[in-house]
């Protein structure tokens, strides 16, 4: 079975610092990952897919099959960033599979 | 994207009684799924739901407690039977269409007395 594992709970940054998101995965197939994020009183959204190879709002994933990762990164925190994030793999099933999830915290 | 509309946005519900939670698309979508989110806790899948038949059911959750509809390709509705604190949770919708990636409901946030 596939699992997500988002090892922090809480992340605080400085504004401006740069911002990693960890999420590992197990799974036997080839994964498909996505990053989702919730802002405060806002519906879970996507931010980014690894297919896409994009970055949304400064923010890039890439998938490490031999580390089985998909960290979240952004050169510099803005204080609009904090939010709950929420890394999910898509197994062949089409289910997903989220994670624990991360509140990051931006500092001004 | 599909637009979601997901009602009511929150409840407080007696032990015992039931509730039902409508998810409207506007738009014909080819999976719809309902999951739950407890207090601090990630998203679970409860079910798929399946355009006139059955919906297929994850591991530990059950057609007699968790009811679900699909009419058509467009709504889902998601009872939850003979509540009990445990239930409180917020319940999503979220639907796919092809390969596109799943978007979610705003969430009915559901308190139990």
């Amino acid at each position: 079975a596939q699992r997500v594992t988002q090892p922090e709970k809480l992340l605080s940054v400085f504004k401006g610092a740069p911002v990693e998101l960890k999420c590992n995965y197990s799974y036997s197939g080839s994964p498909e990952l996505f990053w989702y994020v919730q802002y405060s009183r806002q519906r879970l959204q996507l931010l980014l897919r690894h297919i896409s190879r994009e970055s949304i709002k400064g923010f890039t994933a890439d998938l490490n099959k031999g580390e089985t990762s998909f960290h979240l990164k952004k050169p510099f925190a803005q204080e609009e960033d904090s939010a709950m994030y929420y890394c999910a793999l898509l197994a062949g099933n089409e289910k997903l599979t989220f994670g624990t999830g991360t509140r990051l915290t931006i500092i001004p | 994207s599909a637009v979601i509309s997901q009602k009511p946005s929150r409840d407080i519900c007696q032990r015992g009684t039931s509730l039902t939670i409508q998810c409207q698309v506007d738009s014909q979508v080819t999976m719809m799924f309902w999951y739950r989110q407890q207090p601090g806790q990630s998203l679970t899948l409860i079910a798929t739901a399946n355009q006139g038949s059955e919906a297929t059911y994850e591991s530990g959750f059950v057609i007699d407690k968790f009811p679900i509809s699909r009419p058509n390709l467009t709504f889902s509705t998601l009872t939850v039977s003979n509540m009990s604190p445990e239930d409180s949770s917020i319940y999503l919708c979220s639907v796919q269409q092809g390969n596109q990636p799943q978007h979610f409901g705003d969430g009915t946030r559901l308190s139990i007395l």
